[in-house]
Order: structure tokens, then sequence, then C-alpha cells
């Protein structure tokens, strides 16, 4: 199984800061025929279940707001909020979709400092 | 837009089977073009990808659970079930289901249920 590792566990940020999410994969889900990251991240709001963000590791959803980029490949991968409004309060997780298990990060919560 | 809806009990005892059914609208299951998945998520903690079933009966089940699981497909329904058989408290969860493209290689779940929690417990 890839185990994905994220960090930090949470994080706090001021409304309109910068807030990093990092993620790493035990091994590369880069897929060496087509050079794309099988790499995603969810957003979680509580009691609602995760909503796809970013796929292909940096290709946003359609719908999400630009403020939400995605970057890495192979093995180490970022999340970033360019600046965090009050709905963005929520836990991110990272999953790679390379190979099956599909496995998810341990999750990392952002909260308004 | 497709919607998926989970249902079924929200209680099991130990040791029996877990049964939840997951109704799509707005999309087919027989469709070809999606693979039609179960995740669950203990409360408080992260997500664990149980398994998918394709169109074509096509499963893969999460190998930490296969021996206790069967997904199957009722198309006539338009629904997808999931059972988890010899059930523990470890079992408590909140159940998705979840959809993606079908593809030579995998994709991310892009349509989510909203959950139906399940507690395991006498």
């Amino acid at each position: 199984d890839i185990v994905m590792t994220q960090s930090p566990d949470s994080l706090a940020v001021s409304l309109g800061e910068r807030a990093t999410i990092n993620c790493k994969s035990s091994q590369s889900v880069l897929y060496s025929s087509n050079n794309k990251n099988y790499l995603a991240w969810y957003q979680q709001k509580p009691g609602q279940p995760p909503t796809l963000l970013i796929y292909w590791a940096s290709t946003r959803e359609s719908g999400v707001p630009d403020r939400f980029s995605g970057s890495g490949s192979g093995t180490d991968f970022t999340l970033i909020i360019s600046s965090l409004q009050a709905e963005d309060v929520a836990v991110y997780y990272c999953q790679q979709y390379y190979s099956t298990p599909l496995t998810f990060g341990g999750g990392t919560k952002v909260e308004i400092k | 837009q497709v919607q998926l809806q989970e249902s079924g009990p929200g209680l099991a005892k130990p040791s029996e089977t877990l049964s939840l059914t997951c109704t799509v609208s707005g999309g087919s299951v027989s469709s070809g073009s999606y693979y039609w998945s179960w995740i669950r998520q203990p409360p408080g903690k992260g997500l664990e990808w149980i398994g998918y079933i394709y169109y074509s009966g096509r499963i893969n089940y999460n190998p930490s659970l296969k021996s206790r699981l069967t997904m199957s497909l009722d198309t006539s329904k338009n629904q997808f079930s999931l059972k988890l058989r010899s059930v523990t408290a470890a079992d408590t969860a909140v159940y998705y289901c979840a959809r993606s493209a079908s593809s030579s290689s995998y994709r991310p779940l892009d349509a989510w249920g909203q959950g139906t929690l399940v507690t395991v417990s006498s």
C-alpha cells in the first residue's frame, strides 16, 4: 500500500494569510507514461462529506476558488490556500489514486487564528 | 448532476453483518463511465477506502477488509450495496459512497454521498 503522510496535523492561520499543507507519499505517484501525478486534495467541512478540490496534483476542480493551489511531483506535494477565508475552515486530505488500495493522508485541520 | 445517497441500519451488533445501499440519481450505475466506491471514516478520524464495483461486475476490495466484504450492483434500482460481515466496534464509522471516472488508470473521487453513521454495539 502507498502510505500518505500529511503535515502538520493542524494549523491556525489569520484571515487573509497563507496556509500551507504538505503531503508525502511512500512511493512515487507519478505515472511515467503520461507524466501525471495521481494525487488529489479534498476538503471536508464539519458534518459534511469530503469534496474534491484538486486532482492531478495541481488541477482545480470546477468551481474551486483560485486561492487554492496544488503543486509537487513524485512523492512530495503541497496545497496552498493563498488568502484564508472563514469558509475555508475544514480538514484537508490528500489522496493517491495511482494504485489500489486508494489511500488518504491523515488530514490537516485548518482553523482561524 | 449526480447525487448519491446512502441508506441502511444505523446500528449493527457485534459479529453480525452490516448492510448498506447507495442510491444513485442523475446518473447510471450501468453506464460504464464510473467506478462506484465505498469509503468509511471512524468518528474523529481519517478516511479509509473500502472498495469499488464496476458495472461489469468487476470488483476491487481493500485487502484489509477483503475477507469480510461483499459488494454488488442492482442496475434495476440504480443502486450498489455493501455487506461487511463479522463486525466489531472497530467498524463503527460514517460510511460514504462515491464515484470516480473509469479509465485505463484510476481517477479521483469526484462525487460523494452525505454519509451514514453505523454504530456497532450490542
